[in-house]
């Protein structure tokens, strides 16, 4: 089975500019969830989508929004970028039924200059 | 809020030794996780413990959960140094069943010396 997969790896961008990350979970999982990774604030959760439901939702400001598709593919969304949103961002996914395991992907790493 | 503290923060040991690395936890949870990461990738999961008492292992780890102390332990036996890497506990807090909202503690970064 092929793993998490997020797209694109790498991201450079300017401050006050929005961006798009995706996130492709494990075949047949419906759960995703995203994760910001700061060297500050550690790691922390962002929100949790179940078949295209948002579920769980972390303490961030709404510049920070997602969205589920029937697919399961997930898409999260920052606008106007601020130089503190610089960070790796992590998606996992859970099959959300019957399995508590949380699968992680490679992440993004995003750069706000 | 919860809060999750894992200890040591930092831990450097020899090959061959044990040691033991302490996550706590603030309020009632019904899973918790141990991820490993090493430089510049993602999170690799190591164990999930579901209920009280619940032992696992992995080759030279062992992971254990104490619901009422609200402790999770990972000890590590015969150190090597491909086991170096930063090891994250995480509590679930989600509203139940299948949710997943993870609350991840600092990380230990373990470094394993010849």
């Amino acid at each position: 089975k092929a793993g998490v997969t997020q797209t694109p790896r790498y991201l450079i961008k300017t401050r006050g500019q929005q961006v798009t990350l995706s996130c492709s979970p494990i075949s047949g999982h419906r759960s995703v969830s995203w994760y910001q990774q700061t060297p500050g604030q550690g790691l922390q959760f962002l929100f949790e989508y179940f078949s295209e439901t948002q579920r769980n939702k972390g303490n961030f400001p709404g510049r920070f929004s997602g969205r589920q598709f029937s697919n399961s593919r997930s898409e999260m969304n920052v606008s106007t970028l601020e130089l503190g949103d610089s960070a790796l961002y992590l998606c996992a996914s859970s099959e959300g039924a019957t399995s508590y395991e949380q699968y992680f992907g490679p992440g993004t790493r995003l750069t706000v200059t | 809020e919860l809060k999750v503290e894992q200890n040591p923060l930092f831990l450097s040991m020899q090959e061959g030794k044990n040691y033991t690395i302490y996550c706590n936890y603030s309020t009632t949870s019904d899973r918790l996780y141990w991820y490993r990461q090493d430089p510049g990738k993602s999170l690799e999961s190591l164990f999930v413990l579901l209920s009280n008492g619940a032992v696992k292992q992995e080759g030279r780890l062992m992971a254990s959960l104490d619901t009422k102390a609200r402790l999770s332990t990972l000890h590590i036996t015969a150190a090597v140094h491909d086991l170096s890497a930063t090891y994250f506990c995480a509590v679930d807090i989600g509203s139940g069943g299948s949710n997943y909202k993870l609350t991840f503690g600092k990380g230990t970064l373990l470094t394993v010396n010849p």
